[in-house]
């Protein structure tokens, strides 16, 4: 499975944008990219995902790079309820693939 | 709609012994997934479960087993509990098998603790 990269945490002001990296260098041409997030004592839960083109939903927009080697996560205005730990992960076209998840980046929010 | 739940929420057991855990997915999803919870290893692929027929298998031992039911709700069992066993217990249940672009949802959880 090709592999994610992202920081260990990020910290934001409250009602600031978040950029959230991710580096997927080794990402094949049939990986979709998909965000979800943990909030505290929670299941994770989907955010976003994208292909090629940039993706904008309710909860945070994705940006991905014209090389597909990275993308960002972006949050428009951070509130406390979105201090969580983001996954950032690839999953395959083809067959039936789990959910891998890596470490992911636990972001805080500062009121 | 109502979203994934799973019971019971928390469990204690002590070694040696085994355990039941239940998913209920959301109503019209057909597919099933666990994955197990850990400070130290993180979120693992257990197992997942379409049609009743499972489609994925983690890299655990044997000792961890599932099943799916005709009506979608699944258990998973774990037999000769360790220690390490210990963990937060987390169901999704998805429309399609994998995929993707499919969209999991993903319960509270059980959380196990092994005595």
């Amino acid at each position: 499975d090709a592999k994610t990269t992202q920081p260990n945490s990020m910290e934001s002001n409250e009602e600031e944008p978040v950029h959230l990296p991710c580096n997927h260098s080794t990402i094949s041409g049939t990986d979709y990219i998909h965000w979800y997030r943990q909030l505290p004592s929670q299941g994770p839960e989907y955010v976003i995902h994208g292909l090629t083109s940039n993706v904008n939903n309710r909860m945070a927009s994705l940006a991905i790079a014209e090389d597909r080697k990275s993308s960002t996560l972006i949050l428009h205005r951070a509130t406390l309820r979105d201090a969580a730990v983001y996954y950032c992960i690839l999953r395959r076209v083809s067959g039936n693939t789990p959910l891998v998840f890596g470490k992911g980046t636990r972001l805080s929010v500062i009121a | 709609k109502a979203g994934v739940t799973q019971t019971p929420r928390y469990l204690i057991k002590t070694r040696g012994q085994q355990v039941t855990l239940s998913c209920s997915p959301i109503s019209g999803h057909r597919s099933v997934s666990w994955y197990q919870q850990t400070p130290g290893q993180g979120l693992q692929f257990l197992f997942e479960y379409f049609s009743e027929t499972q489609r994925n298998k983690g890299n655990f031992p044997g000792r961890f087993s599932g099943r799916q039911f005709s009506n979608s709700r699944s258990e998973m069992n774990v037999s000769t509990l360790e220690l390490g066993d210990s963990a937060l217990y987390l169901c999704a249940s998805s429309q399609l098998a994998g995929g993707s672009t499919d969209t999991q949802y993903f319960g509270p959880g059980t959380r196990l603790t092994v005595l």
